[in-house]
């Protein structure tokens, strides 16, 4: 059955940088790609950014241009997201996705990782 | 402030029908698939409806999902108390060339 599993819990003070794990299985991994939406207390979800699975093309949204980086090991299945220069506002659960997506849109996730609660603070 | 408006809480009584709106764009709902997702406080979303209309393997048809023109409908008949959860719909944005979510509606089930 597909499976993204997630690394743990982070903490981290204001301006440090975090990266996230998420292994994919279950399914040909080069057949799709993976998302990472955050989801702030209390708050609604937000897409970040997507990574293909075959040829590690990626699309950010444009809120995280310069601070984030995905990035997928292929030997290995897992996806990783980095995100730089963090404040207070990028406490939130991160959660990795199984996405389509073809050269001009995305098709939503299908499956989903448990997520990890990043905590920023000092 | 989420690119695409749902209502945010919606009530129905046991066995009713309740349905659930998001409304966006040309740039958005107009032009790309819908998706429909249900969550329970502390867990992932999970995927109801995806292509608008389409349901994935295992998910009842008391769920079901529908678009016209710049809005989309979530529909849920026969509630039950596990219904009870926070929905989101979500699509593509052609002009942020990024994945746009509601901000979220809260099922009670009265």
């Amino acid at each position: 059955q597909v499976q993204l599993v997630q690394s743990g819990a982070e903490v981290k003070k204001p301006g440090a940088s975090v990266k996230v794990s998420c292994k994919a299985s279950g399914y040909p991994f080069s057949n799709y790609g993976v998302d990472w939406v955050r989801q702030a207390p209390g708050q609604g979800l937000e897409w970040m950014g997507w990574i293909d699975g075959n040829d590690g093309n990626t699309k950010y949204a444009q809120k995280f241009q310069g601070r984030i980086t995905v990035t997928t090991d292929t030997s290995t299945n897992i996806v990783y997201i980095e995100l730089r220069g963090l404040t207070s506002d990028d406490t939130a659960v991160y959660y990795c996705g199984r996405e389509f997506c073809d050269t001009t849109r995305c098709f939503g996730p299908d499956y989903w990782g448990q997520g990890t609660l990043v905590t920023v603070s000092s | 402030q989420s690119v695409l408006t749902q209502p945010p809480s919606v009530s129905a009584a046991p066995g009713q029908k309740v349905t659930i709106s998001c409304s966006g764009s040309s740039a958005n709902v107009g032009n790309n698939f819908v998706y429909w997702y249900k969550q329970l406080p502390g867990t992932a979303p999970k995927l109801l409806i995806y292509e608008n209309n389409k349901r994935p393997s295992g998910i009842p048809d008391r769920f079901s999902g529908s678009k016209s023109g710049m809005s989309a409908t979530l529909g849920i008949s026969g509630l039950q108390t596990g219904d009870e959860a926070d929905y989101y719909c979500g699509t593509w944005d052609s002009n942020s060339l990024s994945g746009v979510f509601g901000g979220g509606t809260k099922l009670t089930v009265l």
